[in-house]
């Protein structure tokens, strides 16, 4: 069955550590592979994408994560973290091409990311 | 990016009664999706609503419970019909943009059920 793990239910990070939220997938096929961010009381926020091409892709507010085909994995890094970075985060997949037809956005059961200062 | 308003922003209302979610698109879209979210959760797919054919829904929704309209490429509704506390959740309107391979998330409506 197609999913999609987040094994963290929380990580916590000192102000100016560089954060990891770990996803890996189970799929069939080429999958592609998102974040998204929810603050309080907002809704989701795209933070990056990857689709095809460069394994390291950079998103919004210096996030950037690194497709690994082999490990299945899609983890999300930050070299410094922030305060203002503590959120809810959730990794999601879509397993057809995004053209016409149906596709289903799986998402991840979401990892709480807490920065101390 | 698609700029997306949901209306109400959060509700309280009481049980067997029903409310009707709207989402509004600043752009025309072809496919709409509206989520669940429960408390402490993660979000779960009810259905997709494209315009011009009948919503499409997950397995364990059904259009009794949660009937959608789409009557245009800018507009869609979701109704939660007959609620219970069960249905206290928060509920996402989503649009997807394939140009860009991206799908972009409302505000969200925050429902308490008594």
């Amino acid at each position: 069955a197609q999913s999609v793990a987040q094994p963290e239910d929380q990580v916590n990070v000192a102000e100016g550590n560089p954060l990891t939220v770990k996803c890996t997938y189970s799929v069939s096929g080429n999958p592609y592979l998102f974040w998204y961010v929810q603050y309080p009381n907002r809704g989701l926020q795209f933070l990056l994408k990857y689709i095809t091409g460069d394994n390291l892709v950079k998103g919004s507010y210096g996030f950037e994560a690194e497709f690994n085909k082999s490990q299945t994995s899609f983890h999300l890094k930050k070299p410094s973290a922030l305060v203002s970075d503590s959120a809810l985060y959730f990794c999601a997949v879509r397993f057809r091409p995004f053209s016409g037809g149906y596709n289903k956005l799986i998402f991840g059961a979401g990892t709480r990311l807490a920065v101390h200062p | 990016s698609a700029v997306i308003s949901q209306k109400p922003s959060r509700d309280i209302c009481q049980r067997g009664t029903s409310l009707t979610i709207q989402c509004q698109v600043d752009s025309q879209v072809t496919m709409m999706f509206w989520y669940r979210q429960q408390p402490g959760q993660s979000l779960t797919l009810i259905a997709t609503a494209n315009q011009g054919s009948e919503a499409t829904y997950e397995s364990g929704f059904v259009i009794d419970k949660f009937p959608i309209s789409r009557p245009n490429l800018t507009f869609s509704t979701l109704t939660v019909s007959n609620m219970s506390p069960e249905d206290s959740s928060i509920y996402l309107c989503s649009v997807g943009v394939p140009l860009y391979n991206e799908q972009f998330f409302g505000p969200g409506t925050r429902l308490t059920v008594l």
